[in-house]
């Protein structure tokens, strides 16, 4: 079975610019999350879908969004890039409560 | 609100000698607790969670509600142990959010 994969790996942007990434969960996984992964924070939650739907976001401003598609795949957008968003953005599937989570191997975002 | 603390940002040991790791949570309820492991230029993955009360790789952790804490132990390190650790804490609900530590690097030296 094929493990969560995520696309692009690295991206460069310039400030105020926008980023989409995009996550593909294992198959016959309904949920995916997204994390953002920077050395000083650590990894920090940024939403949770199921279903096509939003089920929980963190403390993140606006600028970032997500959504799912019907096949489970998901994307992220952050626009109005700053500095501080360069991170790693992991996503993760899971096929239900109890189960283990899987990630993906994260998308490098550097933010010029 | 949860909260997940791992109070040493780096650890370091000889190769042979015991590990903690140290993990101390905050949640009102009752979390599932997790390890996860990050070695380098490897994803995340799991390590270990409390519920299965396992020992993988030789690590194990035992969940102490009224200290709140998990900590991971291993009594004898090996250089293939050097990562980055995550605790995590699940706390149910109708998602399946995880709230991490900030991580500990563990190096096992030669």
């Amino acid at each position: 079975k094929a493990g969560v994969t995520q696309t692009p790996r690295y991206l460069i942007k310039t400030r105020g610019q926008q980023v989409t990434l995009s996550c593909s969960p294992i198959s016959g996984h309904r949920s995916v999350s997204w994390y953002q992964q920077t050395p000083g924070q650590g990894l920090q939650f940024l939403f949770e879908y199921f279903s096509e739907t939003q089920r929980n976001k963190g403390n993140f401003p606006g600028r970032f969004s997500g959504r799912q598609f019907s096949n489970s795949r998901s994307e992220m957008n952050v626009s109005t890039l700053e500095l501080g968003d360069s991170a790693l953005y992991l996503c993760a599937s899971i096929l239900g409560a109890g189960n283990e989570q899987f990630f993906g191997p994260g998308t490098r975002l550097t933010v010029l | 609100a949860q909260r997940v603390t791992q109070p040493e940002k780096l650890l370091s040991v000889f190769k042979g000698a015991p590990v903690e790791l140290k993990c101390n949570y905050s949640y009102s309820g009752s979390p599932e607790l997790f390890w996860y492991v990050q070695y380098s230029r490897q994803r995340l993955q799991l390590l270990l969670r409390h519920i299965s009360r396992e020992s993988i790789k030789g690590f194990t952790a035992d969940l102490n509600k009224g200290e709140t804490s998990f900590h991971l132990k291993k009594p004898f390190a090996q250089e293939e142990d050097s990562a980055m650790y995550y605790c995590a804490l699940y706390s149910g609900g109708s998602n399946y959010k995880l709230t991490f530590g900030k991580g500990t690097l563990l190096t096992v030296n030669p």
